[in-house]
């Protein structure tokens, strides 16, 4: 099994859907992240989560919610979501927040119809 | 202003030779990390190597060096003999401080090997 898996790789939605998105790592790392791509931008850290726990949320809109059931699972919970939405959605671990180093799943490629 | 900037943002680089690609940053903060990272078309973003800013010498991985020049506040990646598989976007990124909270990175350089 391969570090970081999320999926869907890749999701079309109306803007009235409520869709989710998956992230699994089986790296043993205890802090998630979910990130922002959008085209031509830096990439965008949305949630940061260590050990279950929220620790940042970088002014992330409300119609995108997080969730962590465990150290091993995250979860990025959508709707209402607005065209400008649209972008990949990439997925990190590192063992904890205070680690140098992130690894990332391969992303859900996201566009708002 | 930003923290990360990588200037090019297209290079091409003939197989087999070596490649630079440029990355200033911006802090204030006496710890901080840099990385790069490369993301091929699929879109995952493969870590290739880490500086730290106390480390004193220039990180090295394989056919990837970091020229770290902390006065210049540069972190240059330099590809050695180019392959065809190297060809992707390159993102330069900076952790700040000692948490992963404040993690920025750079618009990317898109590299292309020349066969």
């Amino acid at each position: 099994e391969t570090g970081v898996t999320q999926t869907p790789r890749h999701l079309v939605m109306g803007m009235t859907n409520k869709k989710s998105l998956k992230c699994e790592q089986h790296l043993g790392h205890n802090a998630m992240y979910w990130y922002k791509q959008s085209a031509k931008k830096p990439l965008e850290l949305m949630f940061v989560y260590n050990f279950k726990e929220q620790t940042e949320n970088n002014s992330v809109p409300s119609r995108f919610s997080p969730e962590c059931p465990n150290s091993s699972h995250l979860f990025l919970h959508l709707h209402t979501l607005q065209p400008e939405d649209s972008a990949l959605y990439l997925c990190a671990s590192s063992q904890d927040y205070r680690e140098e180093t992130q690894y990332f799943g391969p992303g859900t490629r996201l566009l708002v119809l | 202003a930003q923290k990360i900037t990588q200037t090019q943002p297209g290079m091409f680089v003939q197989e087999k030779e070596a490649v630079t690609l440029d990355c200033t940053y911006d802090t204030s903060d006496p710890s901080y990390g840099l990385f790069w990272y490369k993301q091929p078309s699929s879109g995952e973003m493969i870590f290739l190597i880490y500086q730290g800013s106390y480390d004193q010498q220039n990180a090295t991985e394989g056919r990837y060096s970091l020229n770290f020049q902390k006065a210049r506040k540069s972190a240059n990646l330099v590809i050695s003999a180019s392959q065809l598989g190297d060809s992707a976007m390159y993102f330069c990124a900076m952790r700040e401080g000692n948490t992963g909270n404040q993690f920025y990175f750079g618009t990317g350089t898109s590299l292309t090997v020349i066969p």
